[in-house]
């Protein structure tokens, strides 16, 4: 069964740019969130998508985005890159719907990014 | 906002040896998750908490919740070179959305 697939692995950009990484859930997996972890802040939310909808968001400014398309398959991006948004992006996917209780979430590989 | 407290941040211990790993969470919350990081690796889901006194064992590790005292405990039972790796916990909210710890770096040594 594959897991949860993110890509690239790897990115280099420059500040000011833009970069859009993917994530493919499980199948059958309707809900995926996205995290950001650095060194300094650890682990933050970023937000959630379920069925096209962006449930939750969590504290980061308009910059940073997302979708997901009917396949489930999900996408973020950051435009105007800043020296601090250089971290390890990583999605999780679930199941579940409305009830969050049961299965907890799968996490991909991750993509590093880093801005110079 | 929540806060997620583990404590340590970084173990250090023998084989052979047991301890525990604590979580302090700052709100009401019936659902803790446990998860491993090797390094440069993604997070492993190590335990699902569902309900106040949940326990979970899986081989040298054990998980309990107490949802009253807002306290997750990991216990490592005999540490074994393997389990060396970074631990978190994380509370879960709505929405598939989880405040995590800032991470226990556990360091097992021979």
């Amino acid at each position: 069964k594959a897991g949860v697939t993110q890509t690239p692995r790897y990115l280099i950009k420059t500040r000011g740019q833009q970069v859009t990484l993917s994530c493919s859930p499980i199948s059958g997996h309707r809900s995926v969130s996205w995290y950001q972890q650095t060194p300094g802040q650890g682990l933050q939310f970023l937000f959630e998508y379920f069925s096209e909808t962006q449930r939750n968001k969590g504290n980061f400014p308009g910059r940073f985005s997302g979708r997901q398309f009917s396949n489930s398959r999900s996408e973020m991006n950051v435009s105007t890159l800043e020296l601090g948004d250089s971290a390890l992006y990583l999605c999780a996917s679930s199941p579940q719907g409305n009830h969050l209780r049961d299965y907890g979430y799968t996490f991909g590989s991750g993509t590093r990014l880093t801005v110079v | 906002e929540l806060k997620v407290e583990q404590n340590p941040l970084f173990l250090s211990m023998q084989e052979g040896k047991n301890y525990t790993i604590y979580c302090n969470y700052s709100t009401t919350s019936d659902r803790l998750y446990w998860y491993r990081q090797d390094p440069g690796k993604s997070l492993e889901s190590l335990f699902v908490l569902l309900s106040n006194g949940a326990v979970k064992q899986e081989g040298r590790l054990m998980a309990s919740l107490d949802t009253k005292a807002r306290l997750s405990t990991l216990h490592i039972t005999a540490a074994v070179h393997d389990l060396s790796a970074t631990y978190f916990c994380a509370v879960g909210l709505y929405l598939g959305q989880f405040y995590f710890g800032t991470g226990t770096s556990l360091t097992v040594i021979p």
